[in-house]
């Protein structure tokens, strides 16, 4: 079966400093993968999908930017954090191919900006 | 702007009622359909998926499609404490490019009150 492993579950930085985010895939070959945040109380927003390794698509302008080294790796990276920065940050997978298939979703990492 | 809407509560119901939960999206073209469940602090979770007009059953849960209408709606029955949390709408951008990109809703809270 499938599974998808995130990490840190959380994490303080402070102001400035750099992040990067680790989101791994077993189980499956190919998949499309997606970076969303999650601000407290809010809804998701897909910042980041890939289908394929090297190819990156990003939703929103922001200082953050995400990588594909390899077919199950996902990583989310920054330069330096903003206070806005601060949220739950998801990765999740889908088989791909047809378009229609759901996302499953990773533990997620929960990132609080001093 | 693809939209999928949702109130956001919190819909409280008694212990063993039927919870009834709605959504509406713009997108016509629209094929696929999802609700996720998300407790406080964790990830979501899917628990539906439905692709045709109709009803989908699966254990106390029951999805609704009516894409004449544009609504999708989930039925909770014999409702428990522990199906409290919040359960997000999502939907399949289309066209999709075999992205399996979704359009969340922000979700209704749910509590089930003994």
């Amino acid at each position: 079966s499938q599974t998808i492993h995130q990490w840190p579950a959380t994490l303080v930085q402070p102001v400035g400093s750099p992040l990067s985010l680790e989101c791994t895939v077993e189980g499956t070959s190919n998949p499309n993968l997606y970076w969303y945040r999650q601000a407290a109380g809010r809804g998701l927003q897909l910042l980041f999908y890939s289908v394929g390794i090297g190819q990156i698509s990003s939703e929103v302008p922001q200082n953050l930017s995400a990588s594909r080294p390899q077919d199950r790796q996902f990583i989310l990276s920054s330069k330096k954090l903003l206070l806005s920065d601060s949220g739950f940050y998801l990765c999740a997978w889908s088989a791909g191919g047809g378009g229609n298939q759901p996302q499953h979703f990773g533990d997620g990492t929960r990132l609080s900006i001093l | 702007q693809k939209e999928v809407e949702q109130n956001s509560g919190p819909l409280s119901v008694p212990e063993g009622a039927i919870a009834s939960l709605n959504c509406t999206y713009s997108d016509r073209g629209s094929q696929s359909f999802f609700w996720y469940r998300q407790y406080s602090g964790k990830s979501p979770e899917l628990i539906m998926s439905i692709y045709s007009n109709g009803d989908k059953e699966d254990g106390r849960f029951t999805a609704q499609l009516n894409k004449a209408s544009q609504y999708v709606s989930l039925l909770i029955r014999d409702s428990q404490p522990s199906d409290s949390a919040t359960y997000l709408c999502a939907v399949n951008a289309f066209p999709s490019y075999n992205t399996d990109k979704l359009i969340f809703g922000t979700g209704t809270r749910l509590q089930v009150f003994p």
